[in-house]
């Protein structure tokens, strides 16, 4: 079966801007989750889509926004950039939560 | 929320000897105990599982322990190859929560040949 697929792969942005970034999961997959990983705080949990609808939502300020489209594809969105959301932003697929799938990720970098 | 914690933070060993790596969780609803081995560059992969109403879980050389009442669990690898370095991460989520998976900080695995 064909993986996850994150794009882009790599990003640089200035703070101030804002981000989109894209997360196709496996087929058959309802059920995306999204992680924030750095060196210092590890894995974070994001939010999950589940069905087209926000699931569960993680720790995160409301610059950090997500959504799911009816063929599972989920979008995150980074607004108003900052240099401390420099980060790997890693997706998640999986059929009803458990069993997670991970993409290769997108490397974030913020200037 | 929950909380988990995972140690030790390195571990070097040579290889052909065991490696054991124990996290503790907080909240005694947690139901599912996921492993994660990610390599340099790469993205975490899953590699072995348990549920909270099984105590034992075993994988070839990777088992998995779970003790509920103390709230702990725990990878071993046996018989460790230098292809298992890796850093290995623990998580676990809640029952109404599946996609929400809270990870330990990580153990980087490293096996001397």
């Amino acid at each position: 079966k064909a993986g996850v697929t994150q794009t882009p792969r790599y990003l640089i942005k200035t703070r101030g801007q804002q981000v989109t970034l894209s997360c196709s999961p496996i087929s058959g997959h309802r059920s995306v989750s999204w992680y924030q990983q750095t060196p210092g705080q590890g894995l974070q949990f994001l939010f999950e889509y589940f069905s087209e609808t926000q699931r569960n939502k993680g720790n995160f300020p409301g610059r950090f926004s997500g959504r799911q489209f009816s063929n599972s594809r989920s979008e995150m969105n980074v607004s108003t950039l900052e240099l401390g959301d420099s980060a790997l932003y890693l997706c998640a697929s999986s059929q009803q939560g458990r069993d997670q799938d991970f993409g290769p990720g997108t490397r974030l970098l913020v200037l | 929320g929950e909380n988990v914690e995972q140690h030790p933070s390195t571990l070097s060993v040579q290889e052909g000897d065991s490696a054991v790596i124990k996290c503790t969780y907080s909240d005694s609803a947690s139901n599912y105990f996921p492993w994660y081995k990610q390599e340099l560059g790469k993205r975490p992969q899953l590699i072995i599982d348990i549920r909270s109403n099984v105590g034992e879980k075993k994988d070839q050389r990777i088992a998995v322990t779970l003790n509920k009442t103390a709230k702990h669990f725990s990878l071993h690898i046996t018989e460790t190859q230098p292809e298992d370095s890796a850093v290995y991460f623990c998580a676990t989520t809640q029952q109404g929560s599946q996609g929400n998976l809270i990870f330990g900080k990580g153990t980087k695995l490293s096996v001397k040949p």
